[in-house]
């Protein structure tokens, strides 16, 4: 069945540091994939998201590729702030018997330090 | 615009409680609709989804049920709650016809004491 793997954390990251986590999938068909982001005591919010290989989702300076070949989605940004401490979820949403499933890798939280 | 609500936003009951849950849209028609379940540290647990009016279907067999009796209402509940069943429920909506993003409610922050 269709899965999402996200590396592990915390990611513990300086102001201003280069970001990358890490996310790969398994699915058969055309999944599409978003990045989710999770602050402290709220609900989930919608980062960004790619439908179709090799679009690339941009917001807040976030950025994720769909690489289709190496079946990966990796999240990156060029200089994090503070205010991105949060939890971050990769996820899928793709068909399973004709119905649309969403999958989501289990979360790596970020921690940036001032 | 769409805008997903929950309440209560906190709660803690007694184990052996029951639970009721609400969860409504707002700004779109058929959406289907999710419950999860986030235990403390952990990912997302797909509790039930509902793709229509009284059409629910079960992940994970639970001391939880859910009904939908609206189109943009979707319950969640227990007739007895386990300490097991503390911990952070979200409500989520998409587009009926699949591929698209999920929209999340601000959640409900359940302990059983």
């Amino acid at each position: 069945g269709n899965s999402v793997t996200q590396m592990e954390g915390p990611v513990t990251l300086s102001e201003e540091a280069f970001l990358t986590i890490n996310c790969t999938y398994t699915a058969t068909g055309y999944p599409s994939l978003f990045w989710y982001v999770q602050y402290p005591g709220e609900g989930l919010q919608l980062l960004l998201k790619a439908t179709k290989a090799d679009d690339k989702g941009s917001n807040k300076g976030f950025e994720a590729t769909y690489r289709k070949e190496t079946t990966s989605f990796h999240l990156e940004k060029g200089s994090v702030q503070v205010s991105d401490s949060a939890v971050y979820f990769c996820a899928l949403s793709g068909s399973t018997k004709g119905t649309y499933k969403y999958i989501f890798g289990t979360g790596t939280r970020l921690k940036v330090l001032a | 615009s769409q805008t997903i609500h929950q309440w209560p936003a906190t709660l803690v009951q007694p184990v052996g409680s029951p639970l009721s849950l609400e969860c409504t849209v707002e700004g779109t028609s058929n959406p289907n609709l999710y419950w999860y379940r986030q235990a403390a540290g952990r990912g997302l647990q797909l509790l039930f989804y509902s793709v229509g009016i009284g059409q629910i279907s079960s992940e994970v067999p639970q001391n939880l049920s859910a009904s939908r009796p609206q189109d943009r209402q979707f319950i969640l509940s227990s007739k007895k709650l386990l300490l097991s069943d503390s911990g952070f429920y979200l409500c989520a909506w998409s587009p009926p016809l699949g591929r698209y993003e999920q929209y999340f409610g601000p959640g409900t922050r359940l302990t059983v004491t």
